[in-house]
């Protein structure tokens, strides 16, 4: 089945920085790359995803990356910010399969103003 | 539109016990889907419903099952509770149809603590 493995498991920048997630992901036959934030007593939120048709999709301040040679994806925040502070989990899944969405193990992000 | 909603959202119990969550998915959304979130784990799958059939499951004990009814609510049941099911368990919908979507709602979790 899937894997995906997630990194770095904790990560600070400072206000206004740029912070990088990576990903990387086992099964060829993954085709959807989904990001989700999930803040403090709350539950995981999607904030951007992207398809294997596409190399990167930008929204706002973040973007994501998608090498499917590689089969690594990135989640990228710029002009980080405080409310930017929360676990950001990667996952994939085969868009139609019969397999459920396999997340990373997240990353704490902390922004320090 | 009203959210997931899980009840409760935190409950202790001791080993031994048994524990049934409840889930209410986004209305109109058919497939349930639920994780356990441990720290350092991440979030691991448990079961998918779909149309009150069990769609998908994870690798996790027979101690841990789950239902879904024709409104689509879900719910979870734990038995013989171990110390190492103390954990958050969130429930997602999905509008998906005939296989996943892979977009997830998920609601704020039942945080369970066994003691």
């Amino acid at each position: 089945g899937e894997n995906v493995e997630q990194h770095p498991s904790t990560l600070s920048v400072q206000e206004g920085d740029s912070a990088v997630i990576k990903c990387t992901y086992s099964d060829s036959a993954s085709n959807y790359f989904p990001w989700y934030k999930q803040e403090l007593g709350k539950g995981p939120q999607l904030i951007i995803d992207i398809r294997s048709n596409v190399g990167e999709k930008k929204d706002q301040r973040i973007a994501v990356t998608l090498n499917k040679t590689a089969k690594h994806f990135s989640l990228h925040i710029t002009e980080t910010q405080p409310e930017d502070s929360a676990v950001y989990f990667c996952a994939a899944i085969s868009i139609g399969g019969n397999t459920p969405l396999v997340f990373g193990k997240g990353t704490r992000l902390s922004v320090i103003a | 539109k009203a959210g997931v909603t899980q009840t409760p959202r935190y409950l202790i119990k001791t080993r031994g016990q048994q524990v049934t969550l409840s889930c209410s998915p986004i209305s109109g959304h058919r497939s349930v889907s639920w994780y356990q979130q441990t720290p350092g784990q991440g979030l691991q799958f448990l079961f998918e419903y779909f149309s009150e059939t069990q769609r998908n499951k994870g690798n996790f004990p027979g101690r841990f099952s789950g239902r879904q009814f024709s409104n689509s609510r879900s719910e979870m049941n734990v038995s013989t509770l171990e110390l190492g099911d103390s954990a958050l368990y969130l429930c997602a919908s999905s509008p998906g149809t005939s296989g996943n979507t892979g977009e997830l709602f998920f609601g704020e979790g039942s945080r369970l603590t066994v003691l």
